[in-house]
């Protein structure tokens, strides 16, 4: 089935740094990623959407010169948190999908949204 | 895109059959209902998804109402690797991918 790779895992950093988080669609071409954050006991949240070759979309709130989004290929999207402070530390989950109108699914045909392990960010 | 509404949580007894309920009173004619999981922290998990049909796999089984405005997530015979937060979610095939999650279900499946 359709993965998507999340590295790292886990990032524990300073504040005031940055930290990149990658995320990988291993066999199949994600034209179209999404990044959701989410804090402890609480649902996830959809932070903006990553078109490859294009500029990200990001949701009311979201400050998108903090949060870097590079999309420059058809299976990476990359998630750059700058001058991160502790308010930043949560669960950054991305979901990537195939062009629309297809599937990989055998059977589908309705863009499922494949989701990443997560990365788990703690700023100090 | 429609609404959901999820019970906050509920339990369910090993190798019993696990109903989730979910409703979704203003659906629209084109819009799927997606059911997803997430295990403690974990990527949400796909399990199924139907427009009008019931549909089946190898994880689970949907149950939609004719009038579409509800349905049930059927897990046949939950084990605790089946402790997790189920979302129900409503989509159109326009802005397939841009979910919106709901609080879900908090599953909790005891021995």
């Amino acid at each position: 089935g359709a993965v998507v790779s999340q590295h790292p895992s886990w990032v524990i950093c300073k504040s005031g740094t940055s930290v990149k988080i990658e995320c990988r669609s291993l066999d199949f071409q994600a034209t179209t990623m999404f990044w959701y954050r989410q804090f402890p006991k609480q649902s996830l949240m959809l932070m903006a959407t990553s078109n490859e070759g294009s500029k990200a979309t990001y949701e009311q709130g979201v400050e998108k010169d903090k949060f870097l989004i590079n999309h420059a290929s058809l299976t990476l999207s990359t998630l750059t948190v700058t001058s991160a402070h502790p308010e930043d530390s949560s669960f950054y989950i991305c979901s990537a999908r195939g062009p629309v109108g297809t599937s990989v699914i055998k059977g589908a045909n309705t863009g499922e949204l494949f989701f990443g392990e997560g990365s788990r960010l703690t700023v100090l | 895109d429609a609404k959901t509404t999820q019970p906050p949580s509920m339990d369910c007894a090993e190798g019993r059959a696990a109903n989730l309920p979910c409703n979704h009173s203003t659906i629209s004619g084109n819009e799927y209902v997606y059911w997803y999981r997430q295990i403690h922290s974990q990527g949400p998990q796909y399990i199924i998804h139907g427009l009008k049909n019931n549909e089946t796999n190898e994880m689970a089984s949907l149950i939609i109402t004719e009038d579409r405005k509800s349905s049930t997530l059927i897990l046949p015979h939950a084990t605790l690797r089946d402790t997790a937060v189920y979302y129900c979610i409503v989509k159109s095939p326009s802005s397939w991918g841009k979910f919106q999650f709901g609080a879900g279900t908090q599953v909790v499946v005891t021995p």
